[in-house]
């Protein structure tokens, strides 16, 4: 079935590049989201991109895709303190929405 | 990787009428989590639903409108009652299996009112 992953944990230190990646199994999906969730709250989206992108940028967030390698990354550039938390990818391929499993990012001073 | 069953996965309904979803989890977990999504808005979570407890709600949902029940750790359902148009949205459930294995979300539950 279809399946979106991510790594568990990343660290950074304060001010560098932060880079959470995403594989996703279902080629059909027409929109890729990013999702973060603090700590005793509900998940706020980031950004998402449509299929037929290949990056978008907002701010301090870049979104990439590599459709050929079903593949979706987040850099969260000079990244703060603020920004620890778990950031979850999702696929909405019309049928269904896949969330992958949540990166803890964890940001040391 | 861990499995939520998530049922309906869509749903139109009249307004007026309830709609109960099921989340089933293989494996046993503590907590379950209810969101909504209205349309072109993020994830709101609903309530967080413990076995044997009453399920704690988020500011601005009430029991009576989305009554949950979790029976056992591997099961739980949301209702929405007395439905309206705005209470069309995506209903999802998730879990966290500890830290190894991350959060799982069910498959979402499309709901139109009418």
């Amino acid at each position: 079935g279809e399946d979106v992953e991510q790594s568990l944990f990343l660290s950074v230190r304060e001010g560098d590049s932060s880079v959470i990646n995403c594989t996703y199994t279902d080629s059909s999906s027409t929109y890729l989201y990013w999702y973060k969730q603090e700590p005793g709250a509900g998940l706020q989206l980031l950004t998402y991109i449509f299929s037929n992108m290949d990056m978008k940028q907002d701010q301090r967030l870049t979104v990439l895709l590599n459709k050929k390698d079903k593949h979706l990354s987040l850099r969260i550039a000079d990244t703060q303190t603020g920004d620890s938390a778990i950031y979850f990818c999702a696929e909405d391929y019309g049928q269904n929405f896949v969330f992958g499993p949540g990166t803890r990012l964890s940001v040391l001073p | 990787s861990a499995v939520i069953s998530q049922k309906p996965s869509r749903d139109i309904c009249q307004r007026g009428t309830s709609l109960t979803i099921q989340c089933q989890v293989d494996s046993q977990v503590t907590m379950m989590f209810w969101y909504r999504q209205q349309p072109g808005q993020s994830l709101t979570l609903i309530a967080t639903a413990n076995q044997g407890s009453e399920a704690t709600y988020e500011s601005g949902f009430v029991i009576d409108k989305f009554p949950i029940s979790r029976p056992n750790l591997t099961f739980s359902t949301l209702t929405v009652s007395n439905m309206s148009p705005e209470d069309s949205s995506i209903y999802l459930c998730s879990v966290e299996r500890g830290s190894t294995y991350g959060y799982t979300f069910g498959s979402g539950t499309r709901l139109t009112v009418v």
